[in-house]
């Protein structure tokens, strides 16, 4: 199957850094890339879409200024938390559409960043 | 309401027993579902997609959509304990993206 890959895997920061986080698909093209966010106990939540070459599609109540999305390649989409605070401590999964001869329906989805912000 | 809901549960069964799980959905999404399997801490895999009315089996599961009653449901036949997890129903909208409902912890006994 299509494998999607995410770095870190976690990362803990001080209150007020930025954290880039990257999703990388391994063995196919992602025309189209989205970023979750998952807090504990709950279900994933879509914080935006991310086209290739374009900007990012950002759901209501997510802050684009906030979280940055930059989606320069066919493989590879960044989710940038500026500024961050304890409240966006979360676990941050990204997932990918193939284009092409794979179904466009089926996103394939990243291991996961769990961010801790102090 | 919203576009896909589900019984957050806990459910309980006894190994080798047939687990049930269930989710709504609303007029806002397309007729593309999927269940996704998530361990604790880790990321949703798919287990099954359905577009079409009717049931899918691959192997112990079997996907089941009923566009009519707008409730899409998955059973796990001769249940495992390492099927024990939470699971996810999703489904897409008209823009391709996708809504998940909140999950339904799943617990085999051994």
């Amino acid at each position: 199957g299509a494998v999607v890959s995410q770095h870190p895997s976690w990362v803990i920061c001080k209150s007020g850094t930025s954290v880039k986080i990257e999703c990388r698909s391994l063995d196919f093209q992602a025309t189209t890339m989205f970023w979750y966010r998952q807090f504990p106990k709950q279900s994933l939540m879509l914080m935006a879409t991310s086209n290739e070459g374009s900007k990012a599609t950002y759901e209501q109540g997510v802050e684009k200024d906030k979280f940055l999305i930059n989606h320069a390649s066919l493989t590879l989409s960044t989710l940038t938390v500026t500024s961050a605070h304890p409240e966006d401590s979360s676990f941050y999964i990204c997932s990918a559409i193939a284009g092409g001869a794979r179904s466009y329906n089926e996103q394939f989805f990243g291991p996961g960043t769990r961010l801790t912000v102090l | 309401q919203k576009e896909v809901e589900q019984n957050s549960g806990p459910l309980s069964v006894p190994e080798g027993a047939i687990a049930s799980l269930n989710c709504t959905y609303s007029d806002r999404v397309s007729q593309s579902f999927f269940w996704y399997r998530q361990y604790s801490g880790k990321s949703p895999e798919l287990i099954m997609s359905i577009y079409s009315n009717g049931d899918k089996e691959d192997g112990r599961f079997t996907a089941q959509l009923n566009k009519a009653s707008q409730y899409v449901s998955l059973l796990i036949r001769d249940s495992q304990p390492s099927d024990s997890a939470t699971y996810l129903c999703a489904a897409l909208t008209g823009a391709n993206n996708l809504f998940f409902g909140t999950g339904t912890r799943l617990t085999v006994i051994p």
